[in-house]
């Protein structure tokens, strides 16, 4: 099955420092959504930017969407080690009716 | 209550049991899914039921029997499983589906199949 690809696949930072992490798709999308999942449990929903936005906040996160160059990028600011967790992206590259996931960035924040 | 609850949330399993694994969601959703995760994979879709009739099926082993029983439930009925369909098994739920909405997840269901 077709998945998206987002980079890096680990990124270990300090407490306070900001993280930034990729996700790209091959095709068009109408919605890219980004999740965070914490241990292995259960995805939660951050944001979800539509095709024709360039920009969202929630927060301390901002998530960017470049159409042209086919990429998204999650920025979390001053990070906290509860951020440490797993990052998803996901879009409709493919279909209207499910979604296609990246394959992850696993985030350590060191105290 | 923006909750998805999901029972058992571990579950140990020998190759000839038979087991279910259950979902409950109170938010109104008319869609409602399951996904199976690897460690350290993306979640991947399994089943998908709108407005209680199973939408999508991805080519999934009939050893994973779906049930929508109503608009608030979601079961996965399981049945002579191998040991490499040990993973999180996660139920989501979303107004109407599609992919404009976002989902919400239980937090699963950790399947080990000895």
């Amino acid at each position: 099955s077709q998945q998206g690809e987002e980079d890096p696949q680990a990124l270990s930072i300090q407490e306070g420092e900001n993280a930034t992490m990729n996700c790209s798709y091959k095709t068009s999308i109408n919605n890219l959504q980004w999740y965070r999942q914490n241990s292995g449990r259960g995805l939660v929903h951050l944001i979800l930017i539509r095709s024709n936005e360039r920009e969202k906040h929630s927060g301390r996160l901002r998530v960017t969407l470049d159409t042209s160059k086919k990429s998204s990028s999650l920025l979390i600011t001053a990070s906290r080690a509860a951020d440490t967790a797993s990052y998803f992206c996901a879009t409709d590259e493919y279909s209207n009716y499910q979604l296609i996931w990246g394959a992850g960035t696993k985030l350590i924040i060191k105290p | 209550d923006t909750e998805v609850t999901q029972t058992p949330k571990h579950l140990v399993m020998g190759m000839t049991n038979k087991k279910s694994l259950k979902c409950e969601q109170h938010m109104g959703h008319r869609a409602m899914y399951w996904y199976k995760q690897k460690a350290k994979k993306p979640p991947e879709l399994m089943f998908v039921y709108s407005y209680e009739k199973l939408s999508i099926n991805e080519s999934v082993p009939s050893r994973f029997s779906p049930e929508c029983p109503n608009s608030s439930l979601l079961n996965l009925h399981l049945h002579a499983l191998q040991p490499e369909d040990s993973a999180l098994y996660l139920c989501a739920s979303s107004p109407q589906g599609g992919t404009n909405e976002k989902l919400f997840f239980g937090s699963g269901t950790q399947l080990s199949v000895l």
